[in-house]
């Protein structure tokens, strides 16, 4: 079984540009988190999709959004950029995350200049 | 994460000793408490984990123990080897829907 796959790996935009990130969960996981990461502050929760509906949100301000299409592929997008926005992006698959452990892609790592 | 509190940040022993991780949580509904460990330039992995109904969990080196009336739940890793060098995190489910992190603990396991 493939695992979770993330694109692209590496990404370096400007303050102000936008950037999409993309994940492609385990065949069969309908969950989708996404985590931000930062030296010393562990993995930070930004929101969780099932089923294409968004079920939960983390403290994180309306620049980071997301969606999951019915294929269960999730997208997420950052806005008008920040330095501090600069972090590996990881996303996690599961059958469901209350129950079941997460399966982390790879990340994306972005610098934002 | 603001829910799951993790000690210490770092923590450092010599190969052949134990080492034990603490994590309390807040949401009083929380059923599932995983365990990760992420290496360097890796992906967190599942070690271990830990349902609601159970109070210890035991696979090789690697325990849990859970006390759901005090909210808090600890790894423990006995004969500790180089190669358990990493960060670990704890989790715990929040608000029936999303897993939250711990701030994670940097081992280092000396030679």
């Amino acid at each position: 079984k493939a695992g979770v796959t993330q694109t692209p790996r590496y990404l370096i935009k400007t303050r102000g540009q936008q950037v999409t990130l993309s994940c492609s969960p385990i065949s069969g996981h309908r969950s989708v988190s996404w985590y931000q990461q930062t030296p010393g502050q562990g993995l930070q929760f930004l929101f969780e999709y099932f089923s294409e509906t968004q079920r939960n949100k983390g403290n994180f301000p309306g620049r980071f959004s997301g969606r999951q299409f019915s294929n269960s592929r999730s997208e997420m997008n950052v806005s008008t950029l920040e330095l501090g926005d600069s972090a590996l992006y990881l996303c996690a698959s599961s059958p469901d995350p209350r129950d079941s452990p997460l399966h982390f892609g790879n990340g994306t790592r972005l610098t934002v200049t | 994460g603001e829910n799951v509190e993790q000690h210490p940040s770092t923590l450092s022993v010599q190969e052949g000793d134990s080492a034990v991780i603490k994590c309390t949580y807040s949401d009083s509904a929380s059923n599932y408490f995983p365990w990760y460990k992420q290496e360097l330039g890796k992906r967190p992995q599942l070690i271990i984990d830990i349902r609601s109904n159970v109070g210890e969990k035991k696979d090789q080196r690697i325990a849990v123990t859970l006390n759901k009336t005090a909210k808090h739940f600890s790894l423990h890793i006995t004969e500790t080897q180089p190669e358990d060098s990493a960060v670990y995190f704890c989790a715990a489910t929040h608000n029936n829907n999303d897993m939250r992190f711990g701030a994670g603990t940097r081992l280092t396991v000396k030679p």
